[in-house]
């Protein structure tokens, strides 16, 4: 099946420090990935569409800026959480679309926390 | 956006078979139904995708009638395991946006 690695699975640091957290396609490529944010008993929150090659789409209200998203090949994306404070502490989730339907499949998620 | 609706909560019993229906009254020609389970602290896990009629897989069932306006996932004989947070899905043009899910309590 299709498998979606994230690194790190948790990270803590401190605030005003930025944070990358990597997602990977490891057994097929993938020209779209997406990223959530997930807070205590709540849904997924769909942050950005991250194109391979191209811009990311963010959400409306997702600042560009400080969840900086690069896809540079086929099988990584990453999302680097720029100056980081603790309202950013949450669960980040990627997913990768894979087969002829589209389907979504995530990461594990990496949990972070901003002290 | 196929915006999605499900039952905040269900609770059940271990041994019961569970329905859980998704209303997506504006689904497109195009879009595929997929369902997933999600564990705390976990990443969502596909469950099963449909398009019509019925899917079956060795984890569940999906229903889904002529018109595409709702969908049932089935678990037969859940388990205490079982309880999590289920989530339908229907996407348009990777609009992948994701309701408010249903939280499965399977009971002793």
């Amino acid at each position: 099946g299709a498998v979606v690695s994230q690194h790190p699975s948790r990270v803590i640091c401190k605030s005003g420090t930025s944070v990358k957290i990597e997602c990977r396609s490891l057994d097929f490529q993938a020209t779209t990935m997406f990223w959530y944010r997930q807070f205590p008993k709540q849904s997924l929150m769909l942050m950005a569409t991250s194109n391979e090659g191209s811009k990311a789409t963010y959400e409306q209200g997702v600042e560009k800026d400080k969840f900086l998203i690069n896809h540079a090949s086929l099988t990584l994306s990453t999302l680097t959480v720029t100056s980081a404070h603790p309202e950013d502490s949450s669960f980040y989730i990627c997913s990768a679309i894979a087969g002829s339907q589209e389907t979504q499949y995530f990461g594990p998620g990496t949990r972070l926390l901003v002290l | 956006l196929a915006k999605t609706t499900q039952p905040i909560s269900m609770d059940s019993y271990e041994g019961q078979e569970v329905n859980i229906t998704c209303s997506h009254n504006n689904i497109a020609t195009n879009d595929y139904i997929t369902w997933y389970q999600q564990f705390p602290s976990q990443g969502p896990r596909f469950i099963i995708q449909g398009y019509k009629t019925k899917v079956t897989n060795e984890v569940a069932s999906l229903f889904i009638p002529a018109d595409r306006k709702s969908s049932t996932l089935s678990l037969p004989r859940v388990s205490l395991s079982d309880t999590a947070v289920y989530y339908c899905l229907v996407a348009r043009n990777n609009d992948m946006r994701f309701g408010a899910g249903t939280r499965l309590t399977v009971k002793p």
